[in-house]
């Protein structure tokens, strides 16, 4: 069976430092790939995606970037981040390449900046 | 533009009582999908359904239940006899066909609250 693994679980930084958040899939071969932010009032972003190694899609422009090195593999990084950077990080992913697949959670990394 | 909207923010309920989740959607594709998430204290969104938009079929899991209405654009669901485990964000969301890759749009979710 398929699990997905993030960590940290929760990381506390302060404004300026660096963030790496890693993002693991096992059981499956090529899944796409997702981060998702979550700010305190509930909504998730879509922050990117990504359909193969080194193939990285962004949604939206921001302090953040995310690299695939390798098939199962999903990192979030900044190199200086910003209070606004706060919030709970999911990772997800699916099997295809349409929308009819479901997409599947980790367990999420909750970060602050102070 | 929001394509997906839940308008309760909060329901809150006592247990053994029927909670039903309003979702609206628009999209222009023909074919989409729909799909609802519950998301518990603990943080990790949870799978609970996918809808293909050329079903219309009503489903039931167990205390769950779907009612997907083409004509209205609605995806809403029933929580029935609630329990306090019920508690939770759930989130409803859409993937249209021309969006490539799969990507969900969200709904802003609405918290349930169970109390006993």
């Amino acid at each position: 069976s398929q699990t997905i693994h993030q960590w940290p679980a929760t990381l506390v930084q302060p404004v300026g430092s660096p963030l790496s958040l890693e993002c693991t899939v096992e059981g499956t071969s090529n899944p796409n790939l997702y981060w998702y932010r979550q700010a305190a009032g509930r909504g998730l972003q879509l922050l990117f995606y990504s359909v193969g190694i080194g193939q990285i899609s962004s949604e939206v422009p921001q302090n953040l970037s995310a690299s695939r090195p390798q098939d199962r593999q999903f990192i979030l990084s900044s190199k200086k981040l910003l209070l606004s950077d706060s919030g709970f990080y999911l990772c997800a992913w699916n099997p295809g390449t349409s929308g009819s697949y479901e997409q599947y959670f980790g367990p999420g990394t909750r970060l602050t900046v102070t | 533009a929001q394509k997906v909207t839940q308008a309760q923010t909060e329901i809150s309920v006592v247990e053994k009582e029927d909670v039903t989740l309003d979702c609206v959607y628009e999209t222009r594709d023909t074919t989409y999908y729909l799909f609802w998430y519950k998301q518990p204290p603990s943080g990790e969104l949870v799978f609970l359904i996918r809808r293909n938009s050329f079903d219309e079929q009503n489903e039931i899991s167990g205390r769950y239940s779907w009612n997907f209405q083409k004509s209205t654009s609605s995806f809403n669901f029933t929580i029935t006899a609630s329990q306090v485990v019920d508690s939770a964000v759930y989130f409803c969301a859409l993937s249209e066909e021309t969006d490539s890759w799969g990507k969900l749009q969200f709904g802003a979710g609405t918290q349930v609250v169970v109390t006993p």
